[in-house]
């Protein structure tokens, strides 16, 4: 079967640097996504990540090592709006996700 | 280009009643996928549709079916409800071509169903 491991809550101050963890444990493994919703709106797509490394999109960079079927999400300068649910994808025959890491920022 | 969107925004159903919810895509997206949110669960997910056929199926019970049109559009059927069908549905197209999956979902706003 498929099943992904995230943290269930992280804290983190306005401005500093938070990384979230996925680990992931799957059959026919095509990549990893990451995915923002606040509370009350829609998945939002953040990153992919099909090969070993790091992608970086302004703030936000996502790993991924398959070899250790093990991925993180880094978020930069942390701001109040980042304050939301993030969720790992596994890319297989299927799309699943993670049950989601709530992100709560302090000022 | 228009989002994916979602209808009805809200439902309340009564236990043993039935549902159909819809799913427009993204103008050019062939692959449909729908996912049940509860709180804590994450997204579970429901099925995916791809040229009117039906390519994956999560692990839920028969009560929940889907089906796609010609045009994309999809709807997703709850039949006999129970309570803890309560949940957020959520829709999600993507370029998905044939016999693989896209890394790249866009989600609807989703349908919250009430069941009482």
């Amino acid at each position: 079967g498929q099943s992904l491991e995230q943290p269930s809550e992280v804290t983190a101050v306005e401005g500093a640097i938070v990384q979230i963890n996925c680990t992931y444990q799957t059959s026919g493994f095509y990549g990893l996504s990451w995915y923002q919703q606040h509370d009350g709106g829609a998945p939002t797509f953040l990153s992919y990540n099909a090969l070993d490394g790091l992608e970086e999109t302004g703030r936000f960079s996502s790993f991924l090592s398959r070899s250790d079927s093990y991925g993180y999400l880094l978020l930069q300068e942390l701001q109040m709006k980042d304050s939301a649910s993030y969720f790992c994808a596994v890319s297989a025959s299927k799309i699943i996700f993670g049950s989601g890491t709530r992100l709560s920022i302090r000022p | 280009k228009a989002g994916v969107t979602q209808t009805p925004r809200y439902l309340i159903k009564t236990r043993g009643q039935q549902v159909t919810l819809s799913c427009s895509p993204i103008s050019g997206h062939r692959s449909v996928s729908w996912y049940q949110q509860t709180p804590g669960q994450g997204l579970q997910f429901l099925f995916e549709y791809f040229s009117e056929t039906q390519r994956n199926k999560g692990n839920f019970p028969g009560r929940f079916s889907g089906r796609q049109f010609s045009n994309s559009r999809s709807e997703m059927n709850v039949s006999t409800l129970e309570l803890g069908d309560s949940a957020l549905y959520l829709c999600a197209s993507s370029l998905a071509s044939g016999g693989t999956t896209n890394e790249k979902l866009f989600f609807g706003s989703g349908t919250q169903l009430s069941v009482l």
